[in-house]
């Protein structure tokens, strides 16, 4: 079975640090596309950052640019989501998706985890 | 960035109607469009994939259809297990991978 679990949220003091992780299992990790996507509570579905199969190239939307960092490692079947200088504004469900291939854009998410969910709160 | 505008924000039908959700986008994003069911307290799941696929398991009573800036998502004969939100999303080489801000299906 396809699998895709998520884990490290918490709860976060604004300005604060916290790294989520997605542990993959069921597919050839290598070979595709993650993409993480977050749900403010209420909200929509928003595109955050993606990274292709092997890792070389990342992609981050223009909200958390320059304050979260996506990095994967093939050898354990994880992707992380390194995220700074927390807000309010970054409180959500965290989901790790999988793309259908091995890039970021032309492949819908066909795989969603279950999330992961992220406070920042004083 | 491509806007994604879904409409109307929320159908309300009865079991065995016909329920037809529109997505239009600001610029053409050829068949690179999915959709995607979400239930409350569950992750979304992909639905159609290149504007009219069905993901392997999705009933057929899901069809999808359109091309360019105009797509519409149609279930033929609504269950109950349908009643939830839907999401339209675009995947072509425009970052980011926006989506739609979603149509609740809702029992009438």
């Amino acid at each position: 079975e396809v699998q895709l679990v998520e884990s490290g949220g918490d709860l976060v003091q604004p300005g604060g640090s916290l790294r989520v992780s997605c542990s993959a299992s069921g597919f050839m990790f290598s070979k595709y596309a993650i993409n993480w996507v977050r749900q403010a509570p209420g909200k929509g579905l928003e595109h955050v950052s993606s990274i292709t199969n092997d890792g070389h190239s990342t992609y981050y939307a223009d909200s958390v640019k320059g304050r979260f960092t996506i990095s994967r490692d093939n050898s354990k079947n994880t992707v992380y989501l390194q995220m700074s200088s927390l807000s309010a504004e970054d409180t959500a469900v965290y989901y790790c998706v999988k793309a259908g291939g091995w890039n970021y854009y032309y492949y819908s998410m066909d795989v969603w985890g279950q999330g992961t969910t992220v406070s920042v709160s004083s | 960035e491509i806007m994604l505008t879904q409409s109307p924000g929320t159908l309300s039908l009865s079991p065995g109607e016909r329920g037809t959700l529109s997505c239009r986008a600001s610029q053409s994003v050829s068949r690179f469009l999915a959709w995607y069911q979400q239930k409350p307290g569950q992750a979304p799941r992909l639905l159609i994939y290149g504007a009219s696929s069905r993901t392997t398991g999705i009933p057929d009573r899901f069809s999808g259809s359109g091309s360019g800036t105009d797509f519409t998502l149609t279930i033929s004969r609504l269950e109950p297990e349908d009643f939830a939100v839907y999401y339209c999303q675009q995947y072509g080489n425009s970052l980011p991978l926006t989506f739609g801000g979603g149509t609740k299906v809702e029992i009438k």
